[in-house]
């Protein structure tokens, strides 16, 4: 069973520090890895696409990618209390059978205290 | 462009009952999927498609059914619903077969 798993958290950061949130996974063949912000009762968002190893920055927001480690991270400059949310880490299984679906962490929620 | 939508946002179901969970988008994406999400927990995959006329079943299809006969609508069918089947559904759509866009849910409970 491929899996991707977070720590749920909640990550408490205050306002305008940086918030570093994590993401492993187990199918080493995957390509491609995404970071979805879904707030309270809301449906989610996708925030940030990566698939090459190293570092990805749209913003405040940056996403990192280690392959090697089978890690993801996304970090959140200049956190705001608008920011406070549930973040999903997302990685599409590798292998043809694989195309088009995508496997979810449990997502990990960030508390941003002004 | 009103994206993804569900319908309904709320439904209260009896143990037993049978119901459609609708689903469009308005994107000409050929890709659409089913997920569950229960409290606290991340999305599940439930069914999905390719484009009109073509399924495949996801990490957690028991219990559900889907039909694709148009590239817009992507219907979920629950028959003899069970407690177990209350979660939030979500709905999403996508161009490439990786950036998707999600529909507003439909919260479903089944007492």
């Amino acid at each position: 069973q491929k899996e991707v798993e977070q720590n749920s958290g909640p990550l408490s950061v205050p306002e305008g520090a940086i918030a570093s949130l994590n993401c492993t996974y187990s199918d080493r063949g995957s390509q491609s890895f995404f970071w979805y912000r879904q707030y309270s009762g809301k449906s989610p968002e996708l925030i940030m696409s990566i698939y090459s190893n190293g570092d990805k920055e749209d913003g405040r927001f940056t996403a990192q990618l280690n392959k090697a480690s089978q890690y993801v991270s996304l970090l959140i400059r200049d956190s705001q209390p608008s920011d406070s949310a549930t973040y999903l880490c997302a990685v599409q299984g590798s292998g043809s059978s694989n195309t088009g679906k995508l496997i979810f962490g449990q997502g990990t929620t960030l508390q941003v205290k002004p | 462009n009103a994206g993804v939508t569900q319908t309904p946002k709320f439904r209260i179901l009896k143990i037993g009952q049978s119901m459609t969970l609708q689903c469009a988008q308005d994107m000409n994406h050929n890709y659409m999927y089913w997920y569950r999400q229960d409290p606290g927990m991340g999305l599940k995959l439930i069914y999905y498609s390719v484009g009109a006329g073509i399924t495949d079943k996801g990490e957690v299809p028991n219990g559900y059914n889907v039909s694709r006969s148009t590239t817009e609508d992507f219907p979920l069918r629950l028959e003899l619903a069970a407690p177990s089947q209350t979660s939030v559904y979500f709905c999403a759509s996508s161009h490439r077969p990786d950036t998707q866009y999600f529909g507003p849910g439909t919260r479903l409970t089944v007492l």
